[in-house]
């Protein structure tokens, strides 16, 4: 159980791009879904949290109209990197839980995106 | 603020013998711990977690880890390792009265030798 599903696994495309990642809970509602970069080498920054049917929370230094995160469903949360630059090519990870404080996240397995 | 520190960049070790990675919190509250795990080109997956009660957890794949509350440690340990093993690990702890936001340590690498 707990299954997230994160859509596409690998991007590469041209510098002035818009890239959409979807990331899916597949047997679970999840309330709540977190949005991480990760660079090489490197630990999971959290870039923002989403809940179903409001506005996603931007952590600081996390450009909202760059990053746009809609969690439109309980199931469904997507980050679009608008006109993506080659800097901000990495690897986007995005997690689910059900709501509650004592519930873990659940890891899809990330996205790497190249912007040439 | 809540932060994490895992001692070791990197921890070589050879199959068959133990290990423990090490892992220290900051937190001026109760905190919830977790370790995952993360192998290459793929997201975490989850190993174990303290919320409350026992001190000594036990997750999959044999791992466990030890709450020391005084020492405000979560030290991830496993008697005996095997080369499926070498992946990325990460401690991390959210506040339980928070929004859930987990708070990652800089990682592990165990690396398991023949």
């Amino acid at each position: 159980g707990a299954v997230v599903s994160q859509h596409p696994s690998r991007v590469i495309c041209k510098s002035g791009t818009s890239v959409k990642i979807e990331c899916r809970s597949l047997d679970f509602q999840a309330t709540t879904m977190f949005w991480y970069r990760q660079f090489p080498k490197q630990s999971l920054m959290l870039m923002a949290t989403s809940n179903e049917g409001s506005k996603a929370t931007y952590e600081q230094g996390v450009e909202k109209d760059k990053f746009l995160i809609n969690h439109a469903s309980l199931t469904l949360s997507t980050l679009t990197v608008t006109s993506a630059h080659p800097e901000d090519s990495s690897f986007y990870i995005c997690s689910a839980s059900q709501g509650a404080n004592n519930q873990p996240q659940h890891f899809g397995d990330g996205t790497r995106l190249s912007i040439l | 603020a809540q932060s994490v520190t895992q001692l070791d960049s990197q921890v070589p070790v050879f199959e068959e013998a133990p290990v423990e990675l090490r892992c220290n919190y900051s937190s001026s509250v109760s905190v919830y711990l977790f370790w995952y795990v993360q192998y290459p080109n793929q997201g975490l997956q989850l190993l174990l977690k303290y919320l409350s009660g026992s001190t000594l957890v036990k997750g999959i794949n044999g791992f466990e880890a030890e709450f020391n509350k005084s020492q405000t440690s979560f030290h991830l340990r496993k008697p005996s390792v095997h080369i499926s093993d070498t992946a990325e690990y990460f401690c991390a702890v959210s506040d339980p009265q928070g929004a859930q936001k987990l708070v990652f340590g800089q990682g592990t690498r165990l690396t398991i030798n023949p």
